[in-house]
């Protein structure tokens, strides 16, 4: 069974400029979630989709920050003007459903480095 | 508020000795407790995962935890650790408010000597 698959791996991008995440979940999943991981940190929850619907964005910064799931099955997370705070492992996790017991499968992130 | 705490920021074992690694938890109810383990420049990949039932669970890799009620913590354990388990080990309890997602301690790096 494929995992969770994310693009880029790695990007660098310099403060002010645009930037865009993709992240394809394990199929079948219904329930998408995006995280941010700072370094030393803990991940901690940007935004949760249940199927194209959003469950939960209340710690996403709506300013800077936007998440599209269309159809259901790709997310987008973009980040439009980036900060230098904004450097971090963007990690994209999937559940099949939404329970609070059910495992969250997570991908391999993308690293953002903002200069 | 719903927080996790993983005291040891970093710990040194060495090999095939055993390992307990600690958490604790704040939680307004009965929470769902969650081990995951991250390698470098790799996701998060699940050890184990507590929601009810028996208080000791046990995971992959030989990895085991116990759920302490009484005193909010879900400690991981492994009796003999091995070169490889070298990583970050990170706690987590869930559902968050307002959805199903987990609040995450600030992990714990574990190193291996020989």
């Amino acid at each position: 069974e494929a995992g969770v698959a994310q693009s880029p791996r790695y990007k660098i991008i310099e403060k002010r400029q645009s930037v865009a995440f993709w992240c394809n979940p394990i199929s079948g999943h219904a329930t998408l979630y995006w995280y941010q991981q700072i370094l030393g940190q803990g991940p901690k929850l940007l935004i949760q989709f249940q199927n194209n619907g959003v469950v939960d964005d209340s710690q996403l910064p709506k300013d800077r920050f936007s998440a599209e799931r269309l159809k259901g099955v790709d997310s987008t997370l973009k980040i439009q003007p980036a900060k230098l705070e904004d450097s971090a492992v963007y990690l994209c996790a999937s559940s099949l459903g939404n329970r609070g017991a059910d495992t969250q499968y997570f991908g391999p992130g993308t690293r953002l480095t903002v200069l | 508020a719903q927080s996790v705490t993983q005291p040891d920021i970093h710990i040194t074992v060495s090999e095939g000795a055993s390992l307990e690694l600690r958490c604790n938890y704040s939680y307004g109810a009965t929470p769902y407790l969650f081990w995951y383990v991250q390698s470098p420049g790799q996701g998060l990949q699940l050890l184990l995962k507590y929601f009810s039932g028996d208080t000791l669970v046990q995971g992959i890799k030989g990895f085991e935890a116990e759920f302490k009620r009484s005193q909010s913590s879900f400690n991981l354990r492994k009796p003999s650790v091995h070169w490889s388990d070298a990583a970050e080990y990170f706690c987590a309890v869930g559902p968050n408010q307002a959805g199903t997602a987990l609040i995450f301690g600030k992990g714990t790096t574990l190193s291996v000597s020989s």
